[in-house]
């Protein structure tokens, strides 16, 4: 149990779907993240809600969007996403301000087909 | 762009062998330098380093930093099979807590 719980563990959905990762962090931390893992790249961050801001990378697609109602819990949204968008998609949280390690969910297995 | 790069990318080691693992980076405003294990879905702290020179250990798992140099080395000894994992290095800059991950290294330990 790493205090960071993500769902579903798997999902599949079609192209024209619309669906969402939930995750929430039982840790007390202030900052909440979303990294995708795809085969044989590096962790990429996509979204950071950091002190209730969300901190945002630029080249994440607009077919995810993020929701963060409170430091306990994040969502991505998901809608129209295309096959390459398959991976393993990784919630971590941390706190801010003393400069912790990010604690890391299990992950969501998405398959778009 | 902060930039990690970890070497080698997989390695296939016997039980009892001992390890190295590399980590290099390049990082603005550099903060600290992480190390996770990832073995099935979620990647597990192992160490955070902020200072050259001064080893963090953990059981058989050690680690360093050199800020000079800008790398930093995870040495496992006497490796068992449950060392296998993807074993992932980071970098945070003084910008805020995000991390830059290097791409992994592959590490199986055959008994």
């Amino acid at each position: 149990e790493t205090g960071v719980t993500q769902t579903p563990r798997h999902l599949v959905m079609g192209m024209t779907n619309k669906k969402s990762l939930k995750c929430e962090q039982h840790l007390g931390h202030n900052a909440m993240y979303w990294y995708k893992q795809s085969a044989k790249k590096p962790l990429e961050l996509m979204f950071v809600y950091s002190l209730e801001e969300r901190v945002e990378n630029n080249s994440v697609p607009s077919r995810f969007s993020p929701e963060c109602p409170n430091s306990s819990h994040l969502f991505l949204h998901l809608h129209t996403l295309q096959p390459e968008d398959s991976a393993l998609y990784l919630c971590a949280s941390s706190q801010e301000d003393r400069n912790s390690p990010l604690h890391f969910g299990n992950g969501t297995r998405l398959t778009v087909t | 762009e902060d930039k990690v790069v970890q070497s080698p990318l997989s390695l296939v080691v016997h039980e009892g062998d001992t390890v190295t693992l590399n980590c290099s980076y390049e990082v603005t405003n550099f903060r600290s330098l992480l190390w996770y294990k990832q073995e099935k879905k979620a990647p597990t702290f192992l160490f955070m380093l902020t200072s050259s020179g001064i080893e963090k250990k953990s059981g058989r798992l050690s680690s360093i930093l050199d800020k000079k140099e800008l790398f930093s080395i995870l040495n496992i000894t006497a490796t068992q099979t449950g060392d296998s994992a993807v074993y992932l290095c980071a970098v945070v800059n003084n910008a805020g807590n995000m991390l830059t991950f290097g791409g992994g290294t592959r590490l199986m330990v055959k008994p």
